[in-house]
């Protein structure tokens, strides 16, 4: 089925360094939204995108919609241990339809 | 805290019984999208209950089925269950025409031994 490919699948940083990671895809999506899951719980919506070339912030966290429609990024700054999960991102085609999700990136924060 | 509760959080059962999750939406959301995470994976969408009816069902074969009730909640029945449906059962509400974002669950964490 269709799926979104997201990099990196993993990463270690040290505090207080800055994050990027990204989602693409072969298809056009009319909706991006990135996630948080930390163990055992279900995602945790950060930030949704809703227009090509929209830029949005929630605190440390920015994420752009592609001009394309076709990927998406999300950036976290000067990062702090609680930012340590997996962080997916998930698109919609179609009005009300269902999230094709990508693969994750884990996260890790060094103290 | 999204709103939405998930029952029960953990289950164990064995190949071929039948189990049935339970999901209450957020309150003002008339949509429940259920989705199936293996252990290290995205989540993958198994279908959607907008206002009682389905409206979308992905690959996933029949012994998946569902219903949505008059107050918007939902279950997801598994039949004849095998070992690869282990796996945590999300589910999501929203609400239709009001944007797309869809609010989790914590999960139902299914094992099939």
């Amino acid at each position: 089925g269709q799926q979104l490919n997201q990099s990196p699948q993993s990463m270690f940083i040290q505090e207080g360094e800055d994050v990027s990671m990204n989602c693409t895809s072969s298809s056009i999506f009319n909706t991006w939204l990135w996630y948080k899951q930390d163990p055992g719980e279900g995602p945790v919506l950060l930030i949704a995108l809703y227009k090509a070339g929209e830029l949005t912030s929630n605190g440390r966290l920015t994420a752009q919609f592609g001009i394309t429609r076709k990927d998406s990024f999300l950036n976290i700054s000067a990062s702090i241990p609680s930012d340590v999960g997996i962080y997916f991102c998930a698109g919609i085609q179609t009005s009300g339809s269902r999230l094709t999700f990508g693969e994750g990136t884990q996260l890790t924060v060094n103290p | 805290e999204t709103g939405v509760t998930q029952s029960p959080t953990h289950l164990i059962k064995t190949r071929g019984q039948q189990v049935t999750l339970r999901c209450s939406s957020q309150s003002g959301h008339n949509t429940v999208s259920w989705y199936q995470q293996a252990l290290g994976q995205g989540p993958q969408f198994i279908f959607q209950y907008y206002r009682e009816e389905k409206n979308g069902r992905g690959n996933f074969p029949p012994r998946f089925s569902g219903l949505q009730f008059p107050n918007y909640s939902s279950e997801l029945n598994v039949n004849a269950l095998e070992l690869d449906d282990s796996a945590l059962y999300l589910c999501a509400s929203s609400r239709q025409g009001a944007g797309e974002t869809q609010y989790f669950g914590p999960g139902t964490r299914l094992l099939v031994l």
